[in-house]
This record gives structure tokens, C-alpha cells and sequence, in this order.
């Protein structure tokens, strides 16, 4: 059975840095791409980027670029997204993705990871 | 980016009754080369993550109530929900996976009447 699990709800400072964590199991990590969505509170969703984990190539949507960095361990199948500078703005629940058959659509999805950043 | 955009925003159909969820793309997401329109629909309940639908348009996903049909091509497409359950009060969500990055549509709240 396919499963992505995230890591657990945070709560951050503003200027804080973090890393937030997706598993992948049931399914070769390697040959699916994934992707991250944001949902911001009462809001729609918002595609974020992807990465191929076979060869590491990353693509982000421009309002993400240079926000937020998309990264994997393929060794532990775990996929992550960090922020160097956390803002307020920034809260709200992230969901990894994964993509079906390369650049397909986004068919299991984590149970989503909520991150409050609040002073 | 391709922009996408649902109408209408909220819709209210009674139980039984045909509820119709529309998406309008900026630009074609039909591939050519393979015939394929690249467009996701997906369900996401109050609480839960999105739930994939339907792909390329208009195939549905194993699981999913023949009640639910995708249709269309190029830039207009459709959900249909040919006779509304309860089980169906969601938010409805179309995406295109043509071109990076992968942008969805605002969302289109289904409520009952």
C-alpha cells in the first residue's frame, strides 16, 4: 500500500529556520516524482514545486523560488521542505504529493503537515 | 503560469439533483503528440487532504462513483456529478499538469440545498 507520512504540526517564530518531513513507502521513492502543496488557512491549494528524486532535478513555481528549498533523502525515501526564515505568512498546511508516472497527476497524498509561525 | 478558473465559486444542488463544476485554462493543456488533456480533478474534504478524482480529463480513478464523470478539452472543462450524495459536500479543485508549475484552479465549494 502506497503511504506518505508527514511529520508532525509545528510551531515557529518568525525568522526561525525549518525542515518539514514526507515518507515515502510501499513504492519504489525513486521512480516517482513528488510534489509540495500549500494551503493556507480557509484558502485553496497552491502547487509549491517538485523534484524527481532519481537525479535530484527540482523545479519551483516562481512564487515559490528562493522562499523555500525542496530536497530528499532517497537512501530513508523521505522528502523535505525547509525554510531558511520563516515569516507569518508562511503558516498554513503543506502536503507532499506524489506525482504519477513522471509528470502525471498527484494521486497519494500525505495527511499534511500544519506549521504556525506566530511571535 | 497557466491560470485556472473554476466556476462557480459555491454551488448548492439538492440531493438527487446534477451538480456541474467548471474550469477554464489560460492555455491549451491538450499534448498533441499524445492526444492528452493534462487536468486533474480532485476532491478535498473538510479536514482531509485532496483526494485525486479523475485524471486526464476524464478518467476516473479506481474507487471512484461512476457518478462522477470529467469531460472537455483544450482550455473548458468539466466535473459532473450526475446525482449528488451527501458523502459528495466538498470542496472541488481542477489542475493542470501541462506545464510547470502545475497550477490549480481557486477551488469550488458543493454544498446541498
Amino acid at each position: 500500500e502506497v503511504q506518505l507520512v508527514q511529520s508532525g504540526a509545528e510551531v515557529k517564530k518568525p525568522g526561525e529556520s525549518l525542515r518539514i518531513s514526507c515518507k515515502g513507502s510501499g513504492y519504489s521513492f525513486t521512480d516517482f516524482w513528488f510534489a509540495w502543496v500549500r494551503q493556507m488557512p480557509g484558502k485553496g491549494l497552491e502547487w509549491m514545486g517538485l523534484m524527481d528524486p532519481g537525479d535530484s532535478d527540482t523545479r519551483y513555481s516562481p512564487s515559490f523560488q528562493g522562499q523555500v528549498t525542496i530536497s530528499a533523502d532517497k537512501s530513508i525515501s523521505t522528502a523535505y521542505l525547509q525554510w531558511s526564515s520563516l515569516k507569518a505568512s508562511d503558516s498554513a498546511v503543506y502536503y507532499c504529493a506524489r506525482l504519477r508516472a513522471g509528470n502525471g497527476p498527484l494521486d497519494y497524498w500525505g495527511q499534511g503537515t500544519l506549521v504556525t509561525v506566530s511571535s | 503560469d497557466i491560470v485556472m478558473t473554476q466556476s462557480p465559486d459555491s454551488l448548492a444542488v439538492s440531493l438527487g439533483e446534477r451538480a456541474t463544476i467548471n474550469c477554464k485554462s489560460s492555455q491549451n493543456v491538450l499534448y498533441s503528440s499524445n492526444n492528452k488533456n493534462y487536468l486533474a480533478w480532485y476532491q478535498q474534504k473538510p479536514g482531509q487532504p485532496p483526494r485525486l478524482l479523475i485524471s486526464w480529463a476524464s478518467a476516473r480513478e479506481s474507487g471512484v462513483p461512476e457518478r462522477f464523470s470529467g469531460s472537455g478539452s483544450g482550455t473548458d472543462f468539466a466535473l459532473t456529478i450526475s446525482s449528488l450524495q451527501a458523502e459528495d459536500v466538498a470542496v472541488y479543485y481542477c489542475q493542470q499538469y501541462y506545464s510547470i508549475p502545475y497550477t490549480f484552479g481557486q477551488g469550488t465549494k458543493l454544498e446541498i440545498k
